[in-house]
């Protein structure tokens, strides 16, 4: 069974940084893409970045660029997402997903439960 | 503004088929990319419900169904049931921003 599991959101100040973890089990994690959407309280979904599963190649969108690092870990099955410079407007649940084949271009074949970020002085 | 443009809310009475539209541009759909669909339940997270503009994810009954043409595509729910009240979410890949857009999703509520 395709499990993702987030977890590291919290509350953080302007400005600050947070680690986004999300262990995945249940299948052969470089043989799939693995991805990051975000959806604001109350608002729709965002996608944010992805790694490939074949080549370790990042994505990510305009509005976190340069401020967001994606990552894995391969030894433990771990997809990381580092949140830095944040901002309110980073406000969201952050939801792990994993693609249909290696390609970050496949659709979200399985999500996981989301952990929540919020960014507030 | 949303490069992939759904209505806010649809509703229908059970029973009833409802649409819900995805209207693209040509940089997305236009561009022959595949539309996938999303279903989020009140309070969870989305699941995948149809990709490749057409295809059912395992375990999707035959009532919702999927079509695409030109910049535009649908997701029609029929014989629609309480269960079906949740948001919907349109997907595809954009080749202007090169990344994926979604819709801002249309919610269903059975009247």
């Amino acid at each position: 069974e395709v499990q993702l599991v987030e977890s590291g959101g919290a509350l953080v100040q302007p400005g600050g940084s947070l680690r986004l973890s999300c262990a995945v089990s249940g299948f052969t994690f470089t043989a799939y893409a693995t991805t990051w959407v975000r959806q604001a309280p109350g608002q729709g979904l965002e996608w944010v970045s992805a790694v490939s599963g074949s080549d370790g190649s990042t994505h990510y969108a305009e509005s976190v660029q340069g401020r967001f690092t994606i990552s894995r870990d391969t030894s433990t099955n771990t997809l990381h997402l580092q949140l830095n410079d944040l901002r309110v407007d980073d406000s969201a649940v952050y939801y792990c997903i994993r693609g249909a084949d290696s390609s970050v271009w496949s659709y979200f074949e399985h999500w996981g439960q989301g952990t929540r970020v919020t960014v507030s002085s | 503004q949303s490069l992939l443009t759904q209505p806010p809310s649809v509703s229908g009475v059970a029973g009833q088929t409802v649409t819900i539209s995805c209207s693209g541009t040509s940089s997305n759909l236009g561009a022959g990319y595949y539309v996938h669909w999303y279903q989020q339940l009140p309070g969870g997270g989305p699941k995948l419900l149809i990709s490749g503009n057409t295809d059912r994810a395992a375990g999707v009954p035959d009532r919702f169904s999927g079509s695409k043409s030109g910049t535009s595509a649908s997701l029609a729910i029929s014989g629609l049931k309480a269960d079906d009240e949740a948001d919907y979410y349109c997907q595809s890949y954009d080749g202007s921003v090169r990344g994926w857009v979604l819709g801002g999703g249309t919610k269903v509520t059975v009247l």
